[in-house]
């Protein structure tokens, strides 16, 4: 099955710790991207990676690292400068030539 | 200004009501235009895709595009409990880069 995994599906963090979200997708899609979602909002874009070992800065970079190692793998680190970091976060790929993108099930990070 | 304006809602209709969701935008250089449907607590998933203006139609969905208005629509017919959920806008200027810009989502409720 192909398809965009996030894990973990619930996530609690307590406050000025750093901490991992997993993004892996078999479509063999060239670009990964990462999206932050609040209640009622729609989706601001953190990173997005076009390419292996290249990322660019979205429009709420601050607070938030990634890595492209992989062209399977695109993970997420909310360190502790984040200031508000509890949200529902998305990552999307999407095939080279194409606009659309396709969605894994999220993962709803809480700080405590 | 936000570069792309939904209608807000909640829209709340009954089983079988022809349903219409609105997105305008600023930005005359988007070409690629995307609604996506998203149920709580789940990731989006695509639901119509369209390049520059015009109509598409997949079953009981009708994409509409206006570029000389910046204005573009989702007709749902027929429409069923099954579409409640939140259905957001994005747009593409190309897709070299990728990046879409969302609307902030509007929430359905179809009543049986």
């Amino acid at each position: 099955d192909g398809g965009i995994t996030q894990s973990p599906k619930y996530l609690f963090r307590k406050e000025g710790q750093n901490v991992t979200l997993s993004c892996e997708q078999n479509l063999n899609h060239d670009a990964m991207y990462w999206y932050r979602q609040d209640p009622g909002q729609g989706l601001r874009l953190i990173y997005y990676s076009q390419i292996v070992n290249d990322f660019q800065k979205g429009d709420i970079a601050e607070g938030y690292s990634v890595s492209r190692e992989k062209k399977e793998s695109f993970p997420l680190t909310v360190t502790s400068a984040q200031k508000n970091p509890t949200a529902f976060y998305l990552c999307a790929s999407s095939p080279s030539g194409s606009a659309e993108q396709f969605f894994g099930p999220g993962t709803r990070l809480t700080v405590l | 200004q936000k570069e792309v304006e939904q209608d807000p809602g909640p829209l709340s209709v009954p089983e079988g009501a022809i349903v219409s969701l609105n997105c305008t935008y600023s930005n005359s250089a988007f070409q690629y235009f995307m609604w996506y449907r998203q149920y709580s607590r789940k990731g989006p998933e695509l639901l119509m895709y369209t390049y520059s203006s015009g109509n598409k139609e997949d079953g009981r969905f009708t994409a509409q595009v206006d570029k000389s208005s910046k204005y573009i629509s989702l007709f749902i017919r027929d429409s069923q409990p099954s579409d409640s959920a939140t259905y957001l806008c994005a747009m593409s200027v190309n897709t070299n880069a990728g990046k879409s810009t969302f609307g902030d989502g509007t929430t359905l409720t179809v009543k049986p």
